[in-house]
């Protein structure tokens, strides 16, 4: 069993759709939990990161943490065509950090 | 602001051949590591230097040596290129790792 899971997808949507992106871990003592972008032969990007449990909302963007299922959600709201990429989520303790493989997301205008 | 700078872009080495991959950050972060990316594998860490002066083994660590030149710059070097390490390096820099990092633009090397 990997240490952070994700549907690979490809996730395909309509422009203005709300998009649910899920990742589960397998590591309770790590206690922080991001969220990165990358497009297309990009560097990933730092979108949110987020400590125990709870929401955290930036904008368009909500990340959630169910630590009692071990359990990693990443919300967009009004998803726009400039938001199709490749979403990494990621557990961290110390300086050790675990990526999941990624969800490749489309947004179709 | 530049941010994480990596060069080379794009590299195709021959089996055996040995080369360096740049890093450098001005952002005065502490941390540098370097990661691989394979398909379906997701970021894996091969080094990683907590501050200047220190380097760690991170997951994958066998067939690389690094270097912590400064606080700025973070080089890889692999001393005898295998095709097994054909990938996507990023470099990436943090002041504190559980805050996140800020990412490299990535450099691809193939090796045949």
């Amino acid at each position: 069993q990997k240490e952070v899971e994700q549907d690979p997808g490809p996730l395909s949507v309509p422009e203005g759709a709300i998009v649910s992106l899920n990742c589960t871990y397998s590591n309770s003592a790590f206690q922080y939990f991001m969220w990165y972008r990358q497009y297309s032969r990009k560097g990933p990007e730092l979108l949110m990161y987020t400590y125990s449990s709870g929401n955290k909302e930036d904008g368009r963007f909500t990340a959630q943490v169910d630590k009692s299922s071990k359990y990693i959600s990443l919300f967009i709201r009004d998803s726009q065509p400039s938001d199709s990429a490749t979403y990494l989520c990621a557990n961290t303790g110390g300086f050790k950090t675990i990526f999941g493989a990624g969800t490749r997301l489309f947004v179709k205008a | 602001n530049a941010g994480v700078t990596q060069t080379p872009k794009f590299q195709v080495l021959k089996t055996g051949q040995s080369m360096t991959l740049q890093c450098a950050q001005d952002m005065n972060h502490n941390s540098m590591y370097w990661y691989r990316q394979d398909p379906g594998m997701g970021l894996r860490l091969i080094y990683y230097s907590a501050s200047e002066g220190t380097t760690d083994k991170g997951e994958v660590p066998n067939g690389y040596n690094v270097s912590r030149l400064n606080k700025r710059e973070f080089s890889l070097r692999l001393e005898s290129a295998a095709p097994s390490q054909t990938s996507v390096y990023f470099c990436a820099s943090s002041e504190r790792s559980d805050y996140g990092y800020t990412f490299g633009s990535g450099t691809r090397l193939t090796v045949v």
